[in-house]
């Protein structure tokens, strides 16, 4: 049972372009939700979070809009540079019992000269 | 500051070997996780510990155990490995409850492959 789905599983975007990457989610006690980016060798890291009281959250290039009545949130990376290739996961937790992440399957980005 | 550190970083077991993956953390987080990543299927939390001394079963157990008898470690145990734990494995670790205590930190990872 997936509670986080995520689309697309890969994405070619050209530099200065903009990334979208959409992740839907089941469970409506969610009630925070992270964006990891992860390079190859590496562990993921934090990119940038939402939590469900607000509708966008900007850090720089990255964007997360989220629509808690469509239970759906997503990535936008504007301007994309090629240092931006990575893979990127979305993730929800709960807030107590452990705050356990349950992540979407991620989306492989390149970003192309 | 290491933050979140797993060793080995690289290992090939053959099938029903048993071994035990070491992560170590120096920020002094409750919270401590490890989960497995596969192709296509995201990572999945396979135990997790709230505290020095508790361990909880996550979405995908089955093979596996852990223990955290000190609060900066947390082990992973495999029994009698399997092809089908060949994966990705990491760690993670987050503070407990209270402001700032969102974010987790991810070790570098262990690739295991089971022959």
């Amino acid at each position: 049972q997936q509670q986080v789905k995520q689309s697309p599983q890969s994405l070619i975007v050209q530099k200065g372009g903009i990334s979208i990457i959409n992740c839907a989610y089941e469970n409506t006690a969610f009630d925070y939700f992270p964006w990891y980016q992860q390079f190859p060798g590496k562990g993921p890291a934090l990119l940038i979070a939402i939590r469900p009281d607000v509708s966008e959250k900007k850090e720089g290039r990255f964007t997360i809009s989220f629509n808690k009545s469509a239970k759906q949130f997503s990535l936008h990376i504007m301007d994309s540079q090629p240092g931006d290739s990575a893979t990127y996961f979305c993730a929800a937790s709960i807030t107590g019992g452990g705050n356990k992440l349950t992540f979407g399957t991620g989306t492989q980005l390149k970003v192309e000269l | 500051n290491a933050g979140v550190t797993q060793t080995p970083k690289f290992r090939v077991l053959k099938t029903g070997q048993s071994m035990t993956l070491l992560c170590a953390q120096d920020m002094n987080h409750e919270y401590m996780y490890w989960y497995r990543q596969d192709p296509g299927m995201g990572l999945r939390l396979i135990h997790y510990s709230v505290g020095e001394g508790t361990t909880a079963k996550g979405e995908v157990p089955d093979g596996y155990n852990v223990s955290r008898l000190k609060k900066q470690n947390f082990l992973l145990g495999l029994e009698s490995a399997a092809p089908s734990q060949t994966s990705v494995y990491f760690c993670a670790s987050r503070r407990g409850q209270g402001a700032g205590s969102t974010e987790a930190f991810f070790g570098q990872g262990t690739r295991l492959t089971v022959v």
